[in-house]
């Protein structure tokens, strides 16, 4: 089945900087690829995706890139703001209809 | 439109008791979704559900018993906990396989 590694564990930046997230799955098969956050004690929630026909994909100051050939995909964050704070996971969706998630990165933006 | 949700929201265990989760949505979504958050591990899948009447065991299974009698409802049973099965316990529902929606979660501790 579909396996997602997902690095750093843990992310500080400086609030203005920008933050990267980078995710590798294993299956060839796997076709689309959300993230979500989750902020500390709440639920997680979809905040962007992107499926395998496309590269890039953005949404103000977050972007995802996928590299099908290499099979991993990253989550891009500029501009980071205090509220950026959260758990990020990606996942990956598996041929069986369901999704596979990464271990999750805990980002910390600091004023 | 509550959307999804779940109860309880926290509880607490003997070693050996039962209980059942219980996810609820009210979006007419086919697919339901079992997970477990633990530190470090992110979202484990434990059983998901395509339709009313059909389940189907994730990454996680063992220890947990599931039924879909109804569409908008979906339960999650502990026959005899475990203290191995303290976690947060997500439920997520969507039209589709890659279009998930968290419930608020339900916090179980196993003593």
């Amino acid at each position: 089945g579909e396996n997602v590694e997902q690095h750093p564990s843990t992310l500080s930046v400086q609030e203005g900087d920008s933050a990267v997230i980078k995710c590798t799955y294993s299956d060839s098969a796997s076709n689309y690829f959300p993230w979500y956050k989750q902020e500390l004690g709440k639920r997680p929630q979809l905040i962007i995706d992107i499926r395998s026909n496309v590269g890039e994909k953005k949404d103000q100051r977050i972007a995802v890139t996928l590299n099908k050939t290499a099979k991993h995909f990253s989550l891009h964050i500029t501009e980071t703001q205090p509220e950026d704070s959260a758990v990020y996971f990606c996942a990956a969706i598996e041929r069986f209809q369901k999704l596979v998630f990464g271990t999750g990165t805990r980002l910390l933006v600091s004023p | 439109n509550a959307g999804v949700t779940q109860t309880p929201k926290f509880r607490v265990l003997k070693t050996g008791q039962s209980m059942t989760l219980l996810c609820a949505q009210d979006m007419n979504h086919e697919y339901m979704y079992w997970y477990r958050q633990d530190p470090g591990m992110g979202l484990r899948l434990i059983h998901y559900s395509v339709g009313e009447g059909t389940t189907a065991k994730g990454e996680v299974p063992d220890g947990y018993n599931v039924s879909r009698l109804k569409k908008q409802n979906f339960l999650l049973g502990l026959e005899s906990a475990a203290p191995s099965q303290t976690s947060v316990y997500f439920c997520a529902s969507g039209p589709r396989a890659r279009e998930q929606y968290f419930g608020p979660g339900t916090r179980l501790t196993v003593t």
